[in-house]
């Protein structure tokens, strides 16, 4: 059974670094491309970042420069480094991957990240 | 990253069929077949549930379809049923540099 669950999440203040965590089972993070997604209180879906399975990267501008995807093989298991953190970075952290086509075939149950002083 | 508009909310009867709007422009849904659907419960992760358009996983009822017009995608659900009222968003992939949009969102109450 593919399972994805998130965790890390907390309240941090302005301008704190936080790591969140998405440890997968029933797949391998590296068999196919890998997205956190995010969802502020009371609004819409965002697009954060995504990792391929041959390693490449790519981000949102709202998110560049502050945020690293990376991955653990060996522990199976999604990163998201977030820097330099903003009070609009306040939202419910999804890790998803992709397997039918450019899409999110499968979510974790999201972790809360809550910035503010 | 170009911007999706969706109405903010629809609605309908059970067993009636309701049609859900994705407005983009020529150069994103105009342009591409990357467009996804996806169902949100409130406090759940989403669910996709079409892809490519008009493509429905597997297990995703046929009550549910997907089209598209020029620069607009729709999603389509027939025979409404209660278990249907959540929130809804369309979705495409751009591959320069990759990344994807989401819709504003659309709630879906069931009368």
């Amino acid at each position: 059974e593919v399972q994805l669950v998130e965790s890390g999440g907390g309240l941090i203040q302005p301008g704190g670094s936080l790591r969140l965590f998405c440890a997968v089972s029933g797949f391998t993070v590296s068999s196919t491309f890998m997205s956190w997604v995010r969802q502020a209180p009371g609004k819409g879906l965002e697009w954060v970042s995504v990792m391929y399975s041959g390693g490449s990267t790519y981000y949102a501008d709202s998110v560049k420069g502050r945020f690293t995807i990376s991955r653990d093989n060996s522990k199976n298991t999604l990163y998201l480094q977030m820097n330099s953190l903003r009070a609009e970075d306040t939202a419910v952290y999804y890790c998803a991957r992709g397997v039918t086509a450019l899409v999110f075939d499968d979510w974790g149950q999201g972790t809360l990240v809550t910035v503010s002083s | 990253q170009s911007a999706l508009t969706q109405p903010a909310s629809v609605s309908g009867s059970p067993g009636q069929s309701i049609t859900i709007s994705c407005t983009g422009t020529s150069s994103d849904i105009g342009n591409v077949y990357f467009v996804s659907w996806y169902q949100q419960y409130p406090g759940k992760a989403p669910k996709l549930m079409i892809y490519d358009v008009l493509q429905r996983p597997s297990g995703v009822s046929n009550r549910f379809s997907g089209s598209k017009s020029g620069n607009t995608a729709s999603l389509t659900i027939s025979g409404l049923q209660a278990e249907d009222e959540a929130d809804y968003y369309c979705s495409i992939y751009n591959d320069r540099p990759p990344s994807w949009v989401f819709g504003g969102g659309t709630k879906l109450t069931v009368l």
